[in-house]
């Protein structure tokens, strides 16, 4: 059964970083290019960010350029998503999600939430 | 940046009839468009990827149509746990991959 299974959200304050991670199971994450995408409160879905299989291929959207990192390691079947001078408008709910093959999302995790609060 | 612009916001259905949600791109996405459906407090779904294809496990009573800028998503007769958002995105022109703003389909 495929899994992902997000941590890491928390409550930050503006300026703040945060690390968030992903954990994959059940299929072979090494073959798979992987998003994070996420969700404001009561707000539609936004994409953030995608990596390629071997992390040749690596995109941002132009909200998040310059100061999130996303990364991944293949020997962990992991996903990370490092976020910088973090803004009240990141808050949301952060999804990883599998790209089936272009990036049509066939599975995404749960989500952890990031709230950017003073 | 192609814009996504789904109609309408707001779909209120009955149980058992149809529903029949509309989503534009601003510039061709040839069939490179998935619909996905999502409950409160729940990740989205996959329902429909390549415009018309549905994903697996998805019943045959929702089906997607269209290519180039107009597409419909359609759910032939509405059971109670089909009541949710649907977002449409398109994965043709990317980055950025772009989704439209969401249709809540709504028990009348």
């Amino acid at each position: 059964e495929v899994q992902l299974v997000e941590s890491g959200g928390g409550l930050v304050k503006p300026g703040g970083s945060l690390r968030l991670s992903c954990a994959a199971s059940g299929f072979a994450f090494s073959t798979y290019t992987m998003d994070w995408v996420r969700q404001a409160p009561g707000k539609g879905l936004e994409w953030v960010s995608s990596i390629s299989s071997t992390s040749t291929y690596i995109y941002y959207a132009d909200s998040v350029k310059g100061r999130f990192t996303i990364s991944r390691d293949n020997a962990k079947n992991s996903l990370y998503l490092q976020m910088n001078s973090l803004r009240a408008e990141d808050t949301a709910v952060y999804y990883c999600a599998r790209a089936k093959q272009l990036p049509e999302y066939d599975y995404w995790g749960q989500g952890t939430l990031v709230t950017v609060s003073s | 940046e192609v814009l996504m612009t789904q109609s309408p916001a707001t779909l209120s259905v009955s149980p058992g009839e149809r529903a029949t949600l509309s989503c534009r791109a601003s510039q061709s996405v040839s069939s490179n468009l998935a619909w996905y459906q999502q409950k409160p407090g729940q990740a989205p779904r996959l329902l429909i990827y390549g415009a018309s294809t549905r994903a697996t496990g998805i019943p045959a009573r929702f089906s997607g149509s269209g290519s180039g800028t107009e597409f419909t998503f359609t759910i032939s007769s509405l059971q109670s746990e089909d009541f949710a958002v649907y977002y449409c995105q398109q994965y043709n022109n990317w980055p950025p991959v772009t989704f439209g703003q969401g249709t809540k389909v709504e028990i009348k």
